[in-house]
């Protein structure tokens, strides 16, 4: 079934270290995929997103690649911050069902 | 304008309890959405109204969850009687159109409900 697979956590990095969060998916269709950010005490938030293979999505640092040919969507950034610190949710959406499939969540610690 | 709130934000209650959380979406947004995270693991669609008429609620778990949109406005979503495997995270969502249509989806914060 359709579904999104992302790396556990915690994932624990000083200040200023590079960041990968992997995110694999599995989809019946052809779906666009999504980078959602969770920061203590607040919502579910839009972080970035790619609706077509090869796009990158990037906001605040953050990148991803829509990669097709390993169905993947990992999630990168060069220098990260203690303000980073919160939950990423990979997700993916597929028109046809008219709904978000997300992975469970990776949660990031950034210590200074 | 005032984003996707839900209440409450955190509740306790003890299994075989009822509970009720509430959902108003951005004001104008036809579409509301429930999800939840349980136990930590991935967060799941529960259902979809489109103003008042639930157009899909596929992910409902049982029928000790029900759902309402009375009016078309704000939404509740009960558990009745409460499990403990129930416990987690209730998003709450909306959007002005559909999705399919490229239309956005806000989350809210929110409701955490643990089950003792």
């Amino acid at each position: 079934g359709d579904s999104v697979t992302q790396m556990e956590g915690p994932v624990t990095l000083s200040e200023e270290a590079f960041l990968t969060i992997n995110c694999t998916y599995t989809a019946t269709g052809y779906p666009s995929l999504f980078w959602y950010v969770q920061y203590p005490g607040e919502g579910l938030q839009l972080l970035l997103k790619a609706t077509k293979a090869d796009d990158k999505g990037s906001n605040k640092g953050f990148e991803a690649t829509y990669r097709k040919e390993t169905t993947s969507f990992h999630l990168e950034k060069g220098s990260v911050q203690v303000s980073d610190s919160a939950v990423y949710f990979c997700a993916l959406f597929l028109y046809n069902f008219n709904k978000f499939y997300f992975g469970s969540g990776t949660k990031l610690n950034v210590k200074p | 304008e005032a984003g996707v709130t839900q209440f409450p934000s955190h509740s306790v209650i003890e299994k075989g309890q009822t509970v009720t959380l509430r959902c108003d979406p951005i004001s104008g947004h036809d579409n509301l959405y429930w999800y939840r995270r349980v136990m930590g693991k991935e967060i799941k669609f529960l259902l979809h109204f489109v103003k008042e008429s639930k157009q899909d609620e596929s992910g409902m778990p049982n029928n000790r969850f029900l759902a309402e949109r009375t009016g078309g406005t704000y939404s509740t979503l009960k558990v009745q009687p409460a499990e403990l495997e129930d416990s987690g995270v209730y998003f709450c969502a909306s959007s002005r159109g559909q999705l399919s249509s490229g239309n956005t989806i806000y989350f809210g914060e929110g409701s955490w409900l643990t089950v003792v």
